[in-house]
């Protein structure tokens, strides 16, 4: 079936500097995109979230880019932190209402 | 802000055992869920419940049981205990019906062993 699918599993970045975390989804039908972190021993944190009526939406220090014309989603993180270190997943709300999660990408920040 | 709370951290248990495992959430949502997450596979939906005594199937029910007595709790259960299901089982809760796009929110998980 379709699923989301990310371009790299690991990003390693210098503190300061922008991260860019990329996500490809194949389902037309999916209608709501999420971003979560997931820090090493704990579940995955809610960052933000977009729906498809929108292209852009920012949060603190976060931007969720949607492509819908290529089916792209991207999640920019301002001024990198070591607290940022962590694993990224994106997720589709498809057209099964249900969740699909991409694998996930590991952002490393370099002091 | 929304509290998941799995009773366990870590879980030892012993092939062939009934294994229970626990979630609870403080924000009054109707939809709750569990997943697995392995390296290299993600996370999977093995099972999820709109309303309680409700359930339904996710993409790998086998092997799995849920039970949903009470809003709050949502309880995942592995009949016979086998090794192949030593994994990472997360919780996770979100508002509304399930066709309303909501976040879920997750717990810090349970990271179960089958010896």
């Amino acid at each position: 079936g379709e699923s989301v699918g990310l371009h790299l599993p690991t990003l390693s970045v210098q503190e300061g500097d922008n991260s860019i975390i990329n996500c490809a989804y194949s389902n037309s039908a999916s209608d709501y995109f999420i971003w979560y972190k997931q820090e090493s021993g704990k579940g995955p944190q809610f960052i933000i979230d977009i729906r498809s009526n929108m292209d852009k939406r920012q949060g603190q220090r976060v931007t969720v880019l949607l492509n819908k014309t290529v089916k792209h989603l991207s999640l920019q993180i301002a001024a990198t932190q070591p607290g940022d270190s962590a694993v990224y997943f994106c997720a589709e709300n498809n057209a099964g209402n249900m969740l699909t999660f991409g694998g996930g990408t590991r952002l490393m920040v370099k002091p | 802000d929304v509290k998941v709370t799995q009773s366990s951290r870590y879980l030892v248990k012993r092939t062939g055992e009934k294994v229970f495992l626990e979630c609870v959430q403080d924000m009054d949502h109707e939809n709750m869920f569990w997943y697995r997450q392995d390296p290299g596979l993600g996370l999977r939906l093995i099972y999820f419940s709109y309303d309680v005594k409700m359930k339904e199937k996710g993409d790998i029910p086998e092997g799995y049981s849920v039970s949903r007595e009470k809003k709050e709790r949502f309880s995942l259960i592995l009949e016979s205990a086998s090794t192949n299901q030593t994994s990472m089982y997360l919780c996770a809760s979100s508002p509304g019906q399930v066709r309303v796009n909501q976040p879920q929110h997750f717990g810090d998980g349970t990271r179960l062993s089958i010896l």
